[in-house]
């Protein structure tokens, strides 16, 4: 079956401007992640979302980033008012459930300019 | 806070050789511990996974080691090979009901031809 997906796979913006990154999960797999990875850098935890529970935002670096889920599938990451800092690759997850492997996207590269 | 913790950050193997990456963990309440591979420009990818109930898993050229007692799980890389040569991430996942994973922070492998 068709994997994680994410959009756009590149974005360049400028510094200050709002930005919004899509990902669609595995269809059927309740937990969705959102994590941050720098250069060379491991995995930043942001958010993760599992089925109508609220979600866990404690990973989210500033009340700039935000995420919604809706219809507990398709998920976007918004980050306002950007900075250079932000540039990064953003990875969304998902996963079937407790104790499962989670299944990554390619990514959303940012270039905060 | 739960931490997992990798090593070595590097690693340079030739052709054929054995790589060993190492991790260990701070907390008994874990249930699954996968490896991911990640390569240049890709999201990481479940590369084998390990519960604690088992000391060993092999796929292919690929073992999991894991020793309860002393809390440390390894990735054994048999005849390796340059196209091995990526970042490989461990990770452990908690049994307590969280959906936030525990994320080593990886190792950079780089097989010599």
């Amino acid at each position: 079956g068709a994997g994680v997906s994410q959009s756009p796979s590149n974005k360049v913006t400028e510094k200050g401007k709002d930005v919004e990154l899509r990902c669609d999960p595995i269809s059927g797999h309740t937990a969705l992640y959102w994590y941050r990875q720098s250069l060379g850098q491991g995995l930043e935890f942001l958010i993760y979302f599992q089925g109508n529970s609220a979600p866990d935002k404690s990973g989210l670096p500033s009340d700039r980033f935000s995420a919604e889920r809706t219809g507990g599938s398709v998920s976007t990451l918004t980050i306002q008012r950007t900075q250079q800092e932000d540039s990064a690759v953003y990875l969304c997850a998902s996963s079937p459930g407790l104790a499962s492997e989670q299944y990554f996207g390619p990514g959303t590269r940012l270039t905060v300019t | 806070q739960q931490q997992v913790k990798q090593s070595p950050q590097s690693l340079i193997v030739q052709k054929g050789g054995i790589s060993i990456i190492n991790c260990a963990y701070e907390n008994t309440a874990f249930d699954y511990f996968p490896w991911y591979q990640q390569f240049p420009g890709k999201g990481p990818a479940l590369l084998i996974a390990i519960r604690p109930d088992v000391s060993e898993k092999k796929e292919g050229r690929f073992t999991i080691s894991f020793n309860k007692s002393a809390k440390q799980f390894s990735l054994h890389i048999m005849d390796s090979q340059p196209g091995d040569s990526a970042t490989y991430f461990c990770a452990a996942i908690p049994s307590s009901g969280t959906y936030k994973y525990i994320f080593g922070t990886g190792t950079r492998l780089k097989v010599l031809a």
